[in-house]
């Protein structure tokens, strides 16, 4: 098994501009998790998903965060438009219980 | 206050030592706890998996939970150069559905 896979790994862009970030969960993971990390918040959750669904998406910051699960292979994080502060290192994570997270290697976002 | 404190070091230890990392909680609901391991520019990995107050053992790593204190421990035995890493706690409580992770020791294992 390959893992959870995330593309990009490293994305720059300017402040305005639409960014999306991917993720292939591990194939059989009911949960798929979009976690944020950065050095003054640690690993923040921002959205799950379970069976396609979203659950619960209380830690998505502000409406320019959106994101969706058409399938049980494949989840896309956007943000539109970027800012700043939204520079940070995006984890997808997928699991088949609540406790055991397979983490992917994270795309890391500058928004300059 | 944050629901998980974990001191962020940095910790510096040499090789064959043992290390004692921990975490704090205020949540009583807590019942699952896990450490995770995080190598630079890597996604965190699982490390161990308690439920409620007890301890586990796997290899040179022993997970400690006092739900008493409130309190996780997480020791390495024969600590290795290849340990260094970020080690994170994270909890969650019965019926919820998401982990609440701490902020993560940074840990250096000198040769």
């Amino acid at each position: 098994d390959a893992g959870v896979i995330q593309s990009p790994r490293h994305e720059v862009t300017e402040m305005g501009q639409e960014v999306t970030l991917r993720c292939k969960p591990i194939s059989g993971h009911d949960y798929l998790f979009w976690y944020r990390q950065t050095m003054m918040r640690g690993l923040e959750l921002l959205i799950y998903f379970n069976n396609n669904v979203p659950i619960d998406d209380s830690g998505m910051p502000e409406d320019r965060f959106s994101a969706k699960m058409p399938n049980a292979s494949f989840s896309t994080l956007k943000i539109q438009p970027s800012e700043p502060r939204d520079s940070a290192v995006y984890f997808c994570a997928s699991s088949p219980t609540i406790n055991v997270l397979t983490f992917g290697a994270g795309s890391r976002l500058t928004v300059l | 206050q944050k629901e998980v404190e974990q001191d962020p070091g940095p910790l510096s230890v040499p090789e064959g030592a043992i290390v004692s990392l921990n975490c704090t909680y205020s949540n009583s609901a807590f019942q699952y706890f896990m450490w995770y391991r995080q190598y630079s520019r890597k996604g965190p990995e699982l490390l161990m998996y308690t439920y409620s107050s007890g301890n586990k053992e796997d290899g040179r790593f022993t997970a400690q939970v006092d739900k008493s204190s409130k309190y996780i421990s997480l020791f390495i035995r024969d600590s290795q150069p290849s340990d260094s890493a970020t080690y994170l706690c994270a909890m969650r409580e019965g019926s919820a559905r998401q982990l609440t992770f701490g902020s993560g020791t940074q840990l250096t294992v000198l040769p």
